[in-house]
């Protein structure tokens, strides 16, 4: 079956240093997302990537980087310098045909605590 | 900039009675919504869409209403059930070529066997 699958389930980082979370989808999708979303909160949009070799900065990209080098896959790293990174991470992937309503589909997410 | 909100954070209703989750958004540019419902500790499923070409759809114990004059959308389950109880979200896409979902807060529902 075609879907997301994000890695690790939990993550733990210590004060200082880099992590990346994994994302990789089977889904041909053009479109891949990372959203963060904080307790009570909605999803905030981090980076996005339309296309291969391309991504864009979403509303709160500070602290975080991704690489598109793969259709089928998008890794956040979340660095040292984002300071309040415990959170629930989760990828997303759509079309870009709104004709066929996109096709969202979300991983199951990374929980990230700093230690 | 503009954003999808909901008008409540929480919701409790009986088992077997009909719950209405409410969104306002604020974009007008907005042609797309998707209903998500979403676990504790698990990613966001897709629940029902709808284009802003329509005012109603329906899906399995499921309704959305879209009223494009007031900005408002709402999600309607029937007969609800505790396998329903999940924080549901509103999205939209901008419309224009965009195709970025702008999510809501999100609303809790509770069903109270």
């Amino acid at each position: 079956d075609g879907g997301i699958t994000q890695s690790p389930k939990y993550l733990f980082r210590k004060e200082g240093q880099n992590v990346t979370l994994s994302c990789e989808q089977n889904l041909n999708h053009d479109a891949m997302y990372w959203y963060r979303q904080d307790p009570g909160q909605g999803l905030r949009l981090i980076y996005y990537s339309q296309i291969v070799n391309d991504f864009q900065k979403g509303d709160i990209a500070e602290g975080y980087s991704v690489s598109r080098e793969k259709k089928e896959s998008f890794p956040l790293t979340v660095t040292s310098a984002q300071k309040n990174p415990t959170a629930f991470y989760l990828c997303a992937s759509s079309m870009r045909d709104r004709l066929q309503g996109y096709g969202y589909t979300f991983g199951s997410g990374t929980r990230l605590t700093v230690v | 900039g503009e954003s999808v909100g909901l008008h409540l954070p929480t919701l409790s209703v009986q088992e077997g009675d009909n719950s209405i989750i409410n969104c306002a958004y604020s974009n007008s540019a907005s042609d797309y919504f998707i209903w998500y419902k979403q676990e504790s500790g698990k990613g966001p499923q897709f629940i029902i869409d709808i284009r802003s070409n329509m005012d109603k759809r329906q899906g399995q114990r499921v309704t959305v209403l879209l009223n494009k004059t007031v900005k408002h959308l709402s999600l309607q389950i029937a007969a609800t059930q505790p396998g329903d109880s999940a924080v549901y979200f509103c999205a939209d896409v901008a419309g224009a070529g965009s195709y970025q979902l702008t999510f809501g807060k999100g609303t809790k529902l509770s069903v109270i066997p």
